[in-house]
């Protein structure tokens, strides 16, 4: 137990649509990013927030986006959904920006059809 | 620019034989290197890292990982594997100079066959 939590565990989504995943960092951490995980590959940066601010991006289009609020749970949109974006989405949590240990969550496994 | 290669995306050992996975790292400074266990349908868990300090590092479960800056590489050990071992295994580095960004290999597939 890692103390971060995801919701939901699973979803399945038609193309063109939205969705939202939500995660709730570990008591204390201030810092939330977000990977993506497609079958058989290792996680992708996405973005990270620190105190509510987007800092620092992956290579991923603008309809990824993100927010986190003031007791620094975190969400991740994605707009206009594609089959590529069938993915495991994984949150992490960290104490502090630059922090070297990150908390990870147990995912969100996303389907697109 | 960070990056980490896995050699071999499978790896077969028998159930009491030694564990190696491969880990080979890019990095334009000093690098913070992990090895994360992944179990089927879970998030990452921490097995252990190197954070400059002694090159021989212990993790949980009995794995541990040696720092060769002459060779770039953190390859994982365990002396003896158990069945629970099996799972997927990601090698991670980070540069003290992007944050905590994580940069992830492909991953290596472990199989302990009893």
């Amino acid at each position: 137990e890692t103390g971060v939590t995801q919701s939901p565990t699973h979803l399945i989504k038609t193309r063109g649509q939205q969705v939202t995943l939500r995660c709730s960092s570990q008591s204390g951490h201030n810092t939330v990013s977000w990977y993506q995980q497609a079958l058989g590959q290792g996680p992708q940066f996405i973005f990270q927030y620190y105190r509510e601010e987007e800092n620092g991006r992956g290579n991923f289009p603008p309809r990824f986006s993100g927010l986190q609020f003031p007791n620094y749970s975190s969400e991740l949109n994605v707009n206009a959904l594609e089959l590529d974006d069938s993915a495991l989405y994984l949150c992490a949590s960290s104490l502090a920006q630059g922090s070297t240990e990150a908390f990870f969550g147990q995912g969100t496994r996303l389907t697109v059809v | 620019a960070q990056s980490v290669t896995q050699l071999g995306s499978h790896v077969s050992v028998s159930e009491g034989a030694l564990v190696l996975l491969r880990c080979n790292y890019s990095s334009s400074v000093p690098p913070y290197l992990f090895w994360y266990v992944q179990y089927p349908n879970q998030g990452l868990q921490l097995l252990l890292k190197y954070t400059s300090a002694a090159t021989l590092v212990k993790g949980i479960n009995g794995f541990e990982a040696e720092f060769k800056k002459s060779e770039t590489s953190f390859h994982l050990t365990k002396p003896s594997a158990h069945m629970s071992d099996a799972a997927e295994y990601f090698c991670a580095v980070i540069g003290s100079n992007t944050g905590n960004q994580f940069y992830f290999g492909t991953g290596t597939s472990l199989t302990v066959i009893p």
